[in-house]
Formats: C-alpha cells, structure tokens, sequence
C-alpha cells in the first residue's frame, strides 16, 4: 500500500551545527507534504509545507527539499538549539472530497541536540 | 490559553470497561479531528469533524469507537469494551477552512490510555 517513511529513526548533532532529517513516499500522486515536530508529551506541531509544483521552500531555521524524481523529501535545521530535540515527521496530506486534511505519517526521526 | 484542550490527559482502565475523552479545540475553528498515535509511531487518522457532522472515519474506527460533536463545539471520543489493543495516545486537533497551509492541524496534548 502507499506509504510515508523515514530512512532513519534517531539522528544526534552537534548544538550549532545543521541537521538534515529524510523521508521517503511511495504515492507518486501525493502533492502536498507536511512536517510536524513532536516533543515528549505534547501533541505535533506543524513546521512547514510544501506542495508538488514547488522543490524548495524555507522558513525560520528551515528548509524542506521535495525530489519528486525519486519521491523524496528532507527537511533541514539550521544551527540547532537544544530546543530542536524532538521527533519530527513528515506527512503526507490526503484531503478527501469531503474537506477533510487526513495526514498519513511517517515513522518518526528522534533528534537529539548535543550541547 | 487558546490551544486545544483534552481531558483527562491520562487513563488507565481494565479490559473490558468503557472509557471516554473529551476534546475542545480552538474556539473559531469549525474542523476536529481525533487521530490515535502508538509509542514510536506518528498519529494514524480516526475521524473528522465539520461542525457537528462527521463527515470522515477511518477503518481503524471499529464498532466499539463512537466519536460526536453535538454543537460543532468540544467532541468527546469513547471507546467501548476497551482491549489491550486500544492503549494508545488519543490526539485532538483542530483547524480553520482548507486553504493555504491547510495542512496545519493544531493537535492538542493528547489522552494516554493505558487497558490493563
């Protein structure tokens, strides 16, 4: 079945240093990608977008890369701060006809910053 | 605080009890959702909300799983005949109409229930 995966579970770098977390999907028909942050105990927090017409878009301290060639994105940190520890996930977004933004998840990076 | 609000955060119960969470999302959006996330797994969508109606549910919903939002206000999820096999995190979130970074659900802490 159609799938969103992660090549990596955990990831640790260096405070300051830049941190690169990958994805994988299978569905060649997904246009719309989501990450989200989740640390421990609380819900995901959205981070970023980017739909199928665009391979680059930055934000804050981020930067989330679409290669729709071998359908694989990443999302990149700059300079981290100890306050980037977290799991992060890319999704998938299915919205339905009925309006509904149905997110598929991936697994999951855990990245830990090292002061 | 105006984000979205679930109670009780934690919950433990015997196999075989009925249990029940309530959500309320933030006040001016129209969309809830409630997805169920394992440990070291991302959050798998349960249903969906648009105002009252619900309008999307997943297979994972079995008969035992009913989910309302009687005012298109706060949604409560209950699990009936609760199995080993329900343990998990229940999350809660909401959103405005689709529309740019539609994507964006705001997910509220999450219910953990734990079935004995």
């Amino acid at each position: 079945g159609e799938s969103v995966g992660l090549h990596l579970p955990t990831l640790s770098v260096q405070e300051g240093d830049n941190s690169i977390i990958n994805c994988a999907y299978s569905n060649s028909a997904s246009d719309y990608f989501i990450w989200y942050k989740q640390e421990s105990g609380k819900g995901p927090q959205f981070i970023i977008d980017i739909r199928s017409n665009m391979d680059k878009r930055q934000g804050q301290r981020v930067t989330v890369l679409l290669n729709k060639t071998v359908k694989h994105l990443s999302l990149q940190i700059a300079a981290t701060q100890p306050g980037d520890s977290a799991v992060y996930f890319c999704a998938e977004n299915m919205a339905t006809i009925q309006g509904a933004q149905k997110l598929v998840f991936g697994q999951g990076t855990r990245l830990t910053i090292n002061p | 605080d105006t984000g979205v609000s679930q109670d009780p955060r934690h919950k433990i119960t015997k196999r075989g009890q009925n249990v029940t969470f309530r959500c309320d999302p933030i006040s001016e959006h129209n969309r809830l959702y409630w997805y169920r996330q394992t440990l070291g797994q991302g959050p798998e969508f349960l249903t969906y909300f648009q105002n009252e109606a619900q309008l999307e549910k997943s297979r994972l919903l079995s008969d035992r799983f009913s989910a309302e939002r009687p005012k298109g206000s706060f949604s409560t999820l209950e699990i009936q005949r609760t199995e080993q096999g329900d343990s998990a995190m229940y999350l809660c979130a909401s959103s405005k109409r689709a529309g740019v970074r539609s994507g964006e659900l705001f997910f509220g802490e999450g219910s953990r229930l734990t079935v004995l």
